[in-house]
């Protein structure tokens, strides 16, 4: 059964604090998203990374950086929280079923206070 | 930049009474993938539409694909309280070799049984 994991699924932090978002997949794939979810904003695309140690900015990456060290493993960080911060989080991967379509983990709801 | 427009933003049903929801590209898409989230959950791959004039069905579900790959659909029939939930639809970022996605930003579907 694949699987992708996001080390939270509930966090609060406080304004200025640096927080690290964690996410696992198993399905061996190169490519691995972050975005973030706001009501009346769907899901918008903080980071990807095509490949260990490669990253792009998506469309929001003010306030961000990524770090892929492992194929496996896909991290978010927030350098110095802001309340503006406090979103869902979803990292996704690839599933190689022939469509191609991303397979998301649980989310992560941060609340920066 | 690629955008991606839904319609409506929500939307609220009598069980039993049909749904649908509108996609609209900036841009031509190679592809169109549907994905579907539950109330406090993640977005869950449905389907996807690759060709002009494609339409496709899942049990009460009918995905179609228009004529200039610009936009797209999905109708309900007969809604039930298991279709809760938002509706996402999402193109590919154009690019080769691109995984990427732009999501637009959801129908939410409510129910009342």
């Amino acid at each position: 059964d694949v699987k992708v994991t996001q080390s939270s699924r509930y966090l609060v932090k406080r304004t200025g604090e640096k927080v690290f978002l964690e996410c696992v997949q198993d399905m061996d794939h190169e490519n691995m998203f972050w975005y973030r979810q706001d009501p009346g904003l769907g899901l918008r695309l903080i980071y990807f990374s095509y490949d260990v140690k490669m990253k792009e900015k998506g469309d929001i990456p003010e306030g961000y950086s990524v770090s892929r060290e492992k194929k496996e493993r896909f991290s978010l960080i927030l350098e110095s929280a802001s309340t503006n911060q406090t979103s869902m989080y979803l990292c996704a991967t690839i599933l190689s079923s022939g469509y191609n379509e991303q397979f998301f983990g649980p989310g992560t709801r941060l609340t920066v206070l | 930049g690629q955008q991606v427009m839904q319609i409506p933003q929500y939307q609220h049903v009598q069980e039993g009474e049909d749904f649908t929801t509108y996609c609209n590209s900036s841009t031509t898409l190679s592809n169109i993938q549907w994905y579907k989230q539950r109330p406090g959950g993640h977005p869950v791959f449905l389907i996807q539409l690759v060709k002009s004039g494609e339409v496709k069905k899942q049990k009460r579900l009918t995905f179609q694909f228009g004529e200039a790959k610009k936009n797209s659909s999905l109708h309900i029939t007969a809604t039930q309280t298991t279709d809760v939930g938002t509706y996402f639809c999402a193109g590919p970022y154009s690019g080769a070799g691109s995984y990427q996605l732009t999501f637009g930003k959801g129908t939410k579907l409510s129910v009342i049984p």
